[in-house]
């Protein structure tokens, strides 16, 4: 069984400074990897998702993460967050194709970016 | 090309009544999951279903849940007896494969029973 851990439930940042959202997660196979982000009574937009190669992941909005096997971690990162980043995000994985058909989910980072 | 489609967007309940949730995919899309999000928590896969059938029902409460995906129109998730518990935003993803990797979400029923 896989399971997912955002270690976060709420993260405080000011405007322009860096942000990391950490996300390890659980499984007993190779597994991909998804950051999505929920703003205020929104659905999820996917921001980020790796399957293979390169461990360094670029999204949108100017996020991404990196792939760490040895760790099973998948951490969300910005140099330079603004306003707009205020949300909620969600880390999850899924079994590659034969393997399952479903997300397994964190319980989300509450990110508040304040001025 | 429309995105996902969920309505209605909120549904107010008294315990005891029926729900209807429908999720229209993107075009193109045969492939439907549906995901429940209580308070406080991510989100807990329900079901996945293909055209005219369900191929994965683990997530689903044993009774009182249902979910349908016609050969024509939406796909629906059907709650019976709603009671308090059930309040939680309900998400569908729909994908033209059966691969999460090319899903789009919808924005979502917050259903409150009252």
């Amino acid at each position: 069984a896989q399971s997912v851990t955002q270690l976060d439930s709420q993260v405080p940042v000011f405007e322009e400074a860096p942000v990391e959202l950490r996300c390890n997660y659980s499984s007993s196979v190779s597994v991909y990897l998804f950051w999505y982000v929920q703003y205020p009574n929104q659905g999820l937009q996917l921001l980020l998702k790796y399957l293979s190669g390169s461990t360094l992941v670029k999204g949108i909005n100017g996020f991404e993460a990196e792939f760490n096997k040895s760790q099973t971690s998948f951490h969300l990162r910005k140099p330079s967050v603004h306003i707009s980043d205020t949300a909620e995000y969600f880390c999850a994985v899924s079994e590659p194709p034969g393997g399952g058909n479903k997300l397994t989910f964190g319980t989300g980072t509450q990110l508040k970016v304040e001025l | 090309n429309a995105g996902v489609m969920q309505n209605p967007r909120h549904l107010v309940r008294r315990r005891g009544q029926e729900a209807r949730l429908r999720c229209s995919p993107m075009k193109g899309h045969s492939h439907v999951y549906w995901y429940r999000q209580l308070p406080e928590e991510g989100l807990k896969f329900m079901v996945y279903l293909q055209k005219e059938n369900i191929i994965d029902e683990s997530g689903m409460p044993k009774e009182r849940f249902s979910a349908e995906f016609p050969k024509e129109g939406p796909s629906i998730l059907r709650i019976q007896q709603v009671v308090r518990g059930d309040s939680a935003a309900y998400f569908c993803a729909s994908s033209p494969t059966g691969a999460h990797t090319e899903a789009f979400f919808g924005q979502g029923t917050r259903l409150t029973v009252v």
